[in-house]
């Protein structure tokens, strides 16, 4: 398995509060992205980095924000967590672009109440 | 920005039976395609991918998938379907670019 790890894996947290989701990768691969999956909507893109300190938006960024200061490290915040944002987030992995395989984590269960 | 539909939410057969998931996408270059299976509780496993070449690909457990340009479709299929094979299958596609857009997924369902 490709060495990525999302932590926490399960979190509970009120709406209004700062959260923090993190994404580790041993692989020291250049490219790192946060999907959340939501059931009818598949896996959507968030946010990704294409090297340290470079990140761009995706499809449903609004709400969150990154941060990538190592290239081991990619950080998913959302500032002020919402009910709509209770999901499952993913983080994954690519060495490169194009047909290059993106390997995923094992996902963490956010729940805002 | 490339994007991906996958018509069927949900699909049951038998065990031993046929299977073909749909996947059509929408990119004005040539994509990059994958299919992906999800357990439940885990993350997502690469079946097989595509980008040029013989447009039949075969991939992992037994499954492959045909890239038809004409119809903007990357279907996958599987002669025999068995009752491990129940998860939620994913298209993606990927572009020049650097993200990579997947469909709403399939959920399959084998019945004995």
């Amino acid at each position: 398995d490709a060495g990525i790890t999302q932590s926490p894996r399960h979190k509970v947290t009120e709406t209004g509060t700062p959260v923090t989701l993190r994404c580790h990768q041993t692989e020291n691969h250049r490219y790192m992205y946060w999907y959340r999956q939501d059931p009818g909507h598949g896996l959507r893109l968030i946010h990704y980095s294409y090297g340290v300190k470079d990140t761009d938006k995706g499809e449903v960024s609004d709400g969150y924000s990154v941060s990538r200061s190592k290239t081991e490290d990619f950080l998913l915040t959302l500032e002020s967590a919402t009910s709509s944002q209770t999901s499952v987030y993913f983080c994954a992995i690519r060495s490169g672009t194009g047909n290059t395989e993106a390997f995923f984590g094992q996902g963490t269960r956010l729940t805002v109440v | 920005a490339q994007s991906v539909t996958q018509p069927d939410i949900h699909i049951t057969v038998s065990e031993g039976a046929s299977l073909e998931l749909r996947c059509n996408y929408s990119y004005g270059a040539t994509p990059y395609l994958f299919w992906y299976v999800q357990s439940p509780g885990q993350g997502l496993q690469l079946l097989l991918k595509y980008f040029s070449g013989d447009t039949l690909v075969q991939g992992i457990k037994g499954f492959e998938a045909e890239f038809k340009r004409s119809q903007s479709s990357f279907n996958l299929r599987k002669p025999s379907v068995h009752w491990s094979d129940a998860a939620e299958y994913f298209c993606a596609v990927g572009a020049g670019n650097n993200d990579m857009r997947f469909g709403a997924g399939t959920r399959l369902t084998v019945k004995p």
